[in-house]
């Protein structure tokens, strides 16, 4: 089975911008989550997808923005971009009961803002 | 609120044993999750507790104690490769939003 696949893997971008991040989950899974992660804050929860409806969210502000569609791809969108927000985003998929279980995790993509 | 604590670094040398813990204090518990991830990838999932005990899973196994908020992983037979961040993250409700500490850095020597 093919694992988490992410698009682009790498982005730079300057501030002010927005950028869209996609992430397409483990065949048959339901749930994506999106996470990020830097060296000060480590890994920080985002939101998660579930059958095309957010069914959690993180603490972070409302430029986080993201969907799901039908076929259980995600994207996310950050908007007004800031320094603060390079980072590496991951996106992972879970695929038991409900969408809980194990997350098995993509390679991540990259943003780097100037 | 929601707080993970586990060491910062550790070292060892390859074929040792190493243990590593991982202490929590959040509103509600569901599961814990080790993870694995090597410098510039994606983490990788090593293992979950849902029950008090131990996960045996070869060279790695994960201890829980639910009423005492802690867990360890046990690394056995330590090798180079196995030098790398280990995340220990908890979920607080049966959904899937992981709760990650700021992970144990490994170093792993001849």
């Amino acid at each position: 089975k093919a694992g988490v696949t992410q698009t682009p893997r790498y982005l730079i971008k300057t501030r002010g911008q927005q950028v869209t991040l996609s992430c397409s989950p483990i065949s048959g899974h339901r749930s994506v989550s999106w996470y990020q992660q830097t060296p000060g804050q480590g890994l920080q929860f985002l939101f998660e997808y579930f059958s095309e409806t957010q069914r959690n969210k993180g603490n972070f502000p409302g430029r986080f923005s993201g969907r799901q569609f039908s076929n259980s791809r995600s994207e996310m969108n950050v908007s007004t971009l800031e320094l603060g927000d390079s980072a590496l985003y991951l996106c992972a998929s879970s695929g038991g009961t409900g969408g809980g279980g194990a997350q098995y995790f993509g390679p991540g993509t990259r943003l780097l803002v100037l | 609120g929601q707080n993970i604590d586990q060491p910062t670094e550790m070292t060892a040398t390859e074929g040792a044993i190493v243990q590593i813990n991982c202490t929590y204090q959040t509103s509600g518990f569901n599961g814990l999750f080790w993870y694995q991830q090597h410098a510039g990838e994606a983490p990788t999932f090593l293992s979950y507790n849902v029950l008090d005990g131990l996960e045996e899973k070869g060279r790695f196994s994960s201890f829980l104690s639910r009423s005492k908020g802690y867990s360890y992983l046990l690394l056995k037979e330590l090798q180079m490769k196995d030098s790398a961040s280990y995340l220990c993250a908890v979920t607080t409700r049966a959904g899937t939003a992981l709760i990650f500490g700021k992970g144990t850095t490994l170093s792993v020597s001849s």
